[in-house]
């Protein structure tokens, strides 16, 4: 049981470059999320979405873009990078209902702007 | 506005000793609270508490959780240099129908020596 994937685990770009962090989980989630981590922060909600096809704002959702077209794929877009986004960028997914929604998250991707 | 405040933010122990982490909140639409322990990558869950009182146990760690004064303590008992990490503290909330979001606190990062 692979769990919550994300691709690529590092990645350096410059600014105004554009790139897709993928995400991608084999629990039958219905709620996915992104989440920013930086120092002194903690970790922050970027989008998240319920289902396919349904997808909203977290806190600091200004650079990203995402969509949800099947169950287990969770795209997080970046539309032109800047240096504030240099950040670890962490996928999550859960059960949306119940008791046991518990958010499981993948390794992480670590992201660089020059 | 919603937020998660854990305290201290770092602590240095010596393996034996017992450590108590807090984490207060103040947030609308409480669904539960969730510690999770993050080493070098990704967070792993470690509990989640939804009713007061009701203390949860794994091994030499326990957590409780306080609805009525609104915080929750995490307890690490003989403590190993394995427990090094930084512990979150996160809420989730009921949020449009989605019972997934969660706000972070910072972390407290806690270092155990030999």
């Amino acid at each position: 049981n692979a769990g919550v994937t994300q691709t690529p685990k590092f990645q350096v770009l410059k600014t105004g470059q554009s790139m897709t962090l993928q995400c991608a989980q084999d629990m039958n989630h219905e709620y996915m999320s992104w989440y920013r981590q930086d120092p002194g922060m903690g970790l922050r909600l970027i989008h998240y979405s319920v289902g396919a096809g349904i997808t909203d704002q977290g806190e600091v959702p200004n650079g990203y873009n995402v969509s949800r077209s099947t169950t287990e794929d969770f795209p997080l877009r970046l539309l032109s990078a800047a240096p504030s986004q240099t950040s670890v960028y962490f996928c999550a997914s859960s059960y949306s209902h119940g008791a046991k929604n518990i958010q499981y998250f993948g390794a992480g991707t670590r992201l660089s702007v020059l | 506005e919603d937020k998660v405040v854990q305290s201290p933010l770092s602590l240095v122990v010596h393996e034996g000793d017992t450590v108590t982490l807090n984490c207060s909140y103040e947030v609308t639409n409480f669904r539960s609270l969730l510690w999770y322990k993050q080493e070098k990558k990704a967070p792993t869950f470690l509990f989640m508490l939804t009713s007061s009182g009701i203390e949860k146990k794994s091994g030499r760690l326990s957590s409780i959780l306080d609805k009525k004064e609104l915080f929750s303590i995490l307890n690490i008992t003989a403590t190993q240099t394995g427990d090094s990490a930084i512990y979150l503290c996160a809420v989730a909330m009921n949020y449009g129908g989605s019972q997934g979001n969660l706000i972070f606190g910072k972390g407290t990062k806690l270092s155990v020596k030999p």
